[in-house]
């Protein structure tokens, strides 16, 4: 049992570059999430999927993009990328409503550097 | 959002020492999360206690919902130990977490 993959592990963009970031969970979670970690700060919300279809924004949604392409993959876009964007991401998924642990299992985080 | 504050936000420990880490938060949950994150980035789930108390090993958590605290209890402390550890609420789709505890475990 897997839980939360994400991929690339590491990637360096340079300003302006586009590329998207993977997610894919395989506990059958109807929600999934994007947080961005600044140095530092906890886990801001970038953008998160109540259930397969519908997605929704967060804290700080602004230059990216998300799509929930089934119930178990959610990705992250960014389209033009920024210094500002340089950042660690993580993917999240949330336990089934009325289950014992309701909770968010995490993946093993993006590291992204924008120069 | 859900304001989160986690106490204190640094603590320097020598092995084989006991300590206690504080979350308070400013509205009702329905869920509460402990986290430890480790050097390599990694963010651990350690606890899913909206409510009540819980152990694993060493870590034990209790959380007052009424009172809107929770207490994360680490007990003989090891190196391995030493990360940020987070607490987390919510009470719809948005976790919001504190700002950390940064532990340092010294041998």
């Amino acid at each position: 049992n897997a839980g939360v993959t994400q991929t690339p592990k590491f990637q360096v963009l340079k300003t302006g570059q586009s590329m998207t970031l993977q997610c894919a969970q395989d506990m059958n979670h109807n929600s999934m999430y994007w947080y961005r970690q600044d140095p530092g700060m906890g886990l801001r919300l970038i953008y998160y999927s109540a259930s397969e279809g519908t997605t929704d924004k967060g804290e700080v949604p602004n230059g990216y993009n998300v799509s929930r392409l089934n119930k178990r993959e959610f990705s992250l876009r960014l389209e033009s990328a920024a210094p500002s964007q340089t950042s660690v991401y993580f993917c999240a998924s949330r336990g089934i409503s009325g289950a014992a642990n309701y909770g968010y299992t995490f993946g093993s985080g993006t590291r992204l550097t924008v120069v | 959002g859900i304001q989160v504050e986690q106490s204190p936000p640094d603590l320097i420990l020598q092995e084989g020492a006991n300590s206690t880490l504080r979350c308070n938060f400013s509205d009702s949950v329905n869920n509460l999360q402990w986290f430890h994150q480790n050097p390599w980035g990694q963010l651990i789930n350690l606890f899913y206690i909206p409510s009540g108390t819980k152990q694993n090993g060493r870590l034990s958590a209790t959380t007052v919902a009424t009172e809107r605290y929770s207490l994360l209890y680490i007990s003989s402390s090891q190196t391995t130990d030493s990360g940020v550890y987070f607490c987390a609420v919510t009470n719809d789709y948005k976790l919001s977490f504190g700002a950390g505890t940064t532990v340092t475990v010294r041998a």
